[in-house]
């Protein structure tokens, strides 16, 4: 059974202060994983697709990697405005041809100024 | 960009009657989504379609119905509103296999 796991729940951070969020899965053949961000009161917004280990993708203070078993989103000098609830999310063979997607708990980060 | 609407942000509904929840996408995707979000249990699929007039259950589509008589709308029907069903729903839409999932604002559903 496909499974995402994220660590850890919730993150406080001080403005300027780097850390990683962390996303481990099990998962049937990888098709891709996918890294949502979360304001409340409002739908996921896309962030990144990765679809095979050792792939990166960079969007301003964010960076997420992939390996075989889990992604990191480095978050460098984090802004209070970073504060959001970070969701993953993945897709395998098992999804068929729908396109579904497993989440993740998410982890919650809160930058303070 | 993608524009995913769903039809309201909050509503309030009372045990038995029988719900829509309407949502719209304006970027021609083969693929939508209903699912609902609570703390703790995170994302959970309902009901899915890849085309119009085509669906599938997900992981917990007991309660629900859904219609795709047009390739831009799905709609989620409650049957009979229950207390259990008090959650935020939420309508995603993707373009092929593989492709990100696009997600509207959600609704917050109350059945009291």
């Amino acid at each position: 059974e496909d499974q995402v796991t994220q660590s850890p729940e919730a993150l406080r951070l001080q403005e300027g202060e780097s850390s990683s969020l962390n996303c481990s899965y099990t998962v049937s053949g990888l098709r891709g994983l996918f890294w949502y961000r979360q304001d409340p009161g409002k739908g996921p917004e896309f962030l990144f697709t990765l679809y095979s280990a050792g792939e990166e993708k960079e969007k301003e203070r964010l960076k997420a990697t992939l390996t075989k078993k889990e992604s990191f989103l480095h978050i460098t000098a984090p802004k209070p405005e970073d504060s959001a609830t970070y969701l993953c999310a993945v897709q395998g063979q098992n999804s068929g041809n729908t396109g579904k997607l497993i989440f993740g708990q998410g982890t919650t980060l809160q930058v303070k100024p | 960009d993608v524009k995913v609407t769903q039809s309201s942000r909050y509503l309030v509904k009372r045990t038995g009657e029988k719900v829509f929840l309407e949502c719209v996408q304006d970027m021609d995707h083969e693929n939508m989504f209903w699912y609902r979000q609570d703390p703790g249990l995170g994302l959970r699929l309902i009901y899915f379609s890849y085309d119009v007039k085509m669906k599938e259950k997900g992981d917990i589509p007991e309660g629900y119905s859904v219609s795709r008589e047009k390739k831009e709308r799905f709609s989620l029907i409650l049957e009979s509103a229950s207390t259990n069903q008090t959650s935020m729903y939420l309508c995603a839409s993707s373009l092929f296999l593989g492709s990100p999932l696009h997600f509207g604002n959600g609704t917050r559903l109350t059945v009291t």
